[in-house]
């Protein structure tokens, strides 16, 4: 069946410095694709997103890629801030499938000052 | 964006007791609304979709009987754990999901329920 791979946290990292948090994923076909950020005593709301190969869905300085030939879809900021401390999952959807949404297991990533 | 709204935010229950929990789409209808749990440092799992005033499809594994759904309107679902055991304390989180919306769903903050 589908499902998302994501690299395993915590990830700890200086403000500012540069963050690339690992997934792939196993599909039949070609899902859209998605980050999800959950902060602390909040829900998940959607970061990015990319719906066909070599897409780049970007938002809030993140960065992220459909690599079919890879199956990865990895999540990149050049700069991170001590406000980008949260969890983050990796996740895709099939097309027609109502919004099935499959995630990874979730990065937590912890900025210090 | 939309928002999406849970209620409580968190429950203390006894074992055997049942609780209910609520999930409202605030500013949007929400064609279909979901039903997730989370354990702690895993992802989350999905137990059940909705789609309003018809009966919910279970995930393979959950007991349709123990966790009850019920959407009765385009902006309420509720999820009742019936007969609650320690192993039932988990995260739940609920999402809301328009057929305007394209393929993004709308997350409330989960509930935090903790059976004694």
């Amino acid at each position: 069946g589908d499902s998302v791979t994501q690299m395993e946290g915590p990830v700890t990292l200086s403000e500012e410095a540069f963050l690339t948090i690992n997934c792939t994923y196993t599909a039949t076909g070609y899902p859209s694709l998605f980050w999800y950020v959950q902060y602390p005593g909040e829900g998940l709301q959607l970061l990015l997103k990319a719906t066909k190969a070599d897409d780049k869905g970007s938002n809030k300085g993140f960065e992220a890629t459909y690599r079919k030939e890879t199956t990865s879809f990895h999540l990149e900021k050049g700069s991170v801030q001590v406000s980008d401390s949260a969890v983050y999952f990796c996740a895709l959807i099939h097309r027609g499938s109502q919004g099935n949404l499959i995630f990874g297991k979730g990065t937590k990533l912890s900025v210090k000052p | 964006g939309a928002v999406v709204s849970q209620h409580p935010s968190w429950v203390i229950c006894k074992s055997g007791t049942s609780v209910k929990i609520e999930c409202r789409s605030l500013d949007f209808q929400a064609t279909t609304m979901f039903w997730y749990r989370q354990f702690p440092k895993q992802s989350l799992m999905l137990m059940a979709t909705s789609n309003e005033g018809s009966k919910a499809t279970y995930e393979q594994g959950v007991e349709k009987d123990k966790f009850l759904i019920n959407h009765a309107s385009l902006t309420l679902s509720t999820l009742t754990v019936t007969s609650a055991h320690p192993e039932d304390s988990s995260f739940y989180i609920c999402s809301a999901w328009s057929s305007g919306s394209a393929y993004e769903q709308y997350f409330g903050p989960g509930t935090r329920l903790t059976v004694t």
